[in-house]
């Protein structure tokens, strides 16, 4: 158990619709990361936020995006959701913002139909 | 841009075999390196890391890593492999210079036989 949490843990919802994906850090953790893990894609960096401040972008789309909340959780909202967003989305934590060790939580299972 | 190669897409091996996986990098410094673990259905756990010093990391698990910078490679080792140890294995690599976004390889799956 990495400390690092996610909810829910599968989805599965129609096209064109929204959802959120929560994850809360390890205690003491400031900064969280959004990866996506696909079949085709492998797995990607989304975004990055430390202490409630976006940091880093990766390959995330404009349907797609992130806020960290004051108490430090954050969450991951999907729009206009397509075929093609169906994967496995995993939030990581670690201390710092220059820390390299981050730790996964167990994911987020999303089918969209 | 950085890029991360593993060559191996499935490798199987007997319960008790040695065990190597591949992992070669593309970056015109030396980056962190990384090795992850993904059991079926779980999220991905941090089995070692290379930042710098002593060539030769230990992890946990009993697996170990060595960094080879002439050939540009990280590969993951374990002297006797038990059947716990089937899972994706994942080498990421990051740019040492404030940039933490970790680059994945495309994993290796490892089937253990009896």
């Amino acid at each position: 158990d990495s400390g690092v949490t996610q909810t829910p843990k599968h989805l599965i919802t129609a096209t064109g619709q929204r959802v959120t994906l929560r994850c809360s850090p390890r205690s003491g953790d400031l900064s969280v990361y959004w990866y996506q893990q696909s079949l085709d894609q492998g797995l990607q960096f989304l975004i990055q936020y430390y202490n409630g401040e976006e940091r880093a972008k990766g390959n995330i789309l404009e349907r797609f995006s992130a806020q960290q909340f004051p108490d430090l959780h954050s969450e991951l909202n999907l729009s206009s959701l397509e075929l093609g967003d169906s994967a496995l989305y995993f939030c990581a934590s670690s201390v710092v913002a220059s820390s390299y060790e981050q730790y996964f939580g167990p994911g987020t299972r999303l089918t969209v139909t | 841009a950085q890029s991360v190669t593993q060559p191996d897409i499935h490798i199987t091996v007997s319960e008790g075999a040695s065990l190597e996986l591949r992992c070669n990098y593309s970056y015109g410094a030396t980056p962190y390196l990384f090795w992850y673990v993904q059991s079926p259905g779980q999220g991905l756990q941090l089995l070692l890391k290379y930042f710098s010093g002593d060539t030769l990391v230990q992890g946990i698990k009993g697996f170990e890593a060595e960094f080879k910078r002439s050939q540009s490679s990280f590969n993951l080792r374990k002297p006797s492999v038990h059947w716990s140890d089937a899972a994706e294995y994942f080498c990421a690599v990051t740019p040492n210079f404030g940039n933490e976004k970790l680059t994945f390889g495309t994993g290796t799956r490892l089937t253990i036989i009896p």
